[in-house]
């Protein structure tokens, strides 16, 4: 059954701070990784997508990374800013056309950027 | 392009009452699903369509729980009688399916009380 965890559940950091919120997953057959962004009482919305068979992808301020052998994911947030202030939740895409195709999630980080 | 869009935003009912969520995908993505959120927790899945066909229900919980998507565009998903552990969030999503990235609804806010 594949798990995904993230650490840290929760992160604090003064505005303007470079930081790294982490993914890990058990199974490393997965079609891809997703991060989100959660805000209070609200819907997710998609940050970055990464293929299984990419290393890496960015988006403005957002760097995210992919490891499948190692079953681990970065998303790299430069510069900070308190509006990054959320809960980011990390999933994975299990199967593909037919099948079990879902994403499984992390708990998520809650960020906190203090001004 | 519209997203995926969900009503209502919030609900408040009654232990045993009925309740439904609604939810309108973005226009082409043939494969659908309704997640739910407890609090703290990440997403789980409910069901998933392709096209009017439930692929995978095997987390509905059938005995409260029922879900349509008539036409394969437009999906609803019901409980009856709504229980207090009910209280969560009812995410819908959508995708083109493959190896695509799904695009979240608002969500729905249910309190049982």
């Amino acid at each position: 059954k594949q798990e995904v965890t993230q650490i840290p559940a929760a992160l604090s950091v003064p505005e303007g701070e470079n930081l790294v919120l982490n993914c890990s997953f058990t199974d490393s057959a997965i079609y891809n990784l997703q991060w989100f962004r959660q805000d209070p009482g609200k819907g997710l919305t998609s940050l970055l997508l990464i293929q299984s068979s990419q290393r890496e992808q960015t988006s403005g301020r957002l760097n995210a990374s992919l490891d499948k052998s190692s079953g681990r994911s970065t998303l790299y947030i430069a510069a900070s800013q308190p509006g990054d202030s959320a809960t980011y939740l990390c999933a994975v895409r299990l199967g593909g056309q037919g099948g079990s195709e879902k994403l499984v999630f992390g708990k998520g980080t809650k960020l906190t950027v203090n001004p | 392009e519209a997203g995926v869009v969900q009503s209502p935003r919030y609900k408040i009912i009654e232990k045993k009452q009925p309740v439904a969520f609604w939810c309108n995908p973005i226009s082409g993505h043939n494969t659908l699903y309704w997640y739910r959120q407890n609090l703290g927790q990440g997403p789980e899945l409910l069901i998933r369509y392709e096209n009017e066909e439930a692929v995978d229900d095997s987390q509905l919980p059938k005995d409260r729980f029922s879900a349509e998507r008539l036409k394969g565009v437009d999906s609803t998903l019901k409980i009856q009688p709504a229980e207090l552990g009910d209280s969560a969030v009812y995410l819908c999503a959508s995708s083109l399916g493959g190896v695509g990235g799904y695009t979240f609804g608002s969500g729905t806010r249910l309190t049982v009380v």
